[in-house]
């Protein structure tokens, strides 16, 4: 079966440290890999995506994730955190190796970025 | 500009009264889908459509119907709400190559 896992429920970072967001995933064949972040009262807005190519994707707001096909993980990572990034961020896999359609999602992790 | 459009925001009504949520998207995407977001448990898919007339179940539909008569709308139907339907609902859609677009949320609450 599809899944997703982000281990941490909540991450505590203080701003101007690094930051990392945990997402391992299991899928059969190709995985299509993402991750979005949703602000108090709004939608989902996309960050970034792993398709094929490079391991490292960089995505929106200075976010880039690693996909690590041996540990079949995709971890969310910001050099620098602002107290700005302060969200609930949700890893995503496609089901079936394929599309962006149907979509499974990890439970989410509360980042809380400190000043 | 681009965008996936949820009405309405927020809802209150009662066990067993039918209610429809709308969804409609400005971008021409084939793709549109359905999910509910509750707490711990991230968002789980409740139907999902490819094309006009053609749909297909998520991993939850019991107690949910949907339509998709034209491209650009795509409607969430309860017939009989009931209290664990509560919860925040998303719809989004997706071209052939893009990732998804999601709208800004319904918010749910039936007592």
């Amino acid at each position: 079966a599809q899944s997703v896992a982000q281990p941490e429920d909540q991450v505590n970072v203080a701003e101007g440290n690094p930051l990392t967001v945990k997402c391992t995933y299991s899928v059969s064949g190709n995985p299509y890999l993402f991750w979005y972040v949703q602000y108090p009262n709004r939608g989902l807005q996309f960050l970034l995506k792993y398709i094929t190519g490079d391991n490292l994707v960089k995505g929106s707001y200075g976010f880039e994730a690693e996909f690590n096909k041996s540990q079949t993980s995709f971890h969310l990572k910001k050099p620098s955190a602002l107290v700005s990034d302060s969200a609930l961020y949700f890893c995503a896999v496609s089901a079936f190796g394929g599309g962006y359609n149907k979509l499974i999602f990890g439970a989410g992790t509360r980042l809380a970025v400190h000043p | 500009e681009a965008q996936v459009t949820q009405n309405p925001r927020y809802l209150i009504t009662v066990t067993g009264k039918k209610l429809t949520v709308t969804c409609s998207q400005n971008m021409n995407h084939e793709y549109m889908s359905w999910y509910r977001q509750d707490p711990g448990l991230g968002l789980r898919q409740i139907y999902y459509s490819m094309n006009v007339e053609v749909t297909d179940k998520g991993d939850v539909p019991e107690g949910y119907k949907v339509s998709r008569k034209e491209k650009r709308n795509f409607p969430l139907i309860l017939e009989s709400p009931s209290p664990n339907q509560t919860s925040l609902y998303f719809c989004a859609s997706s071209g052939a190559n893009t990732e998804a677009f999601f709208g800004q949320g319904t918010r749910l609450t039936v007592v």
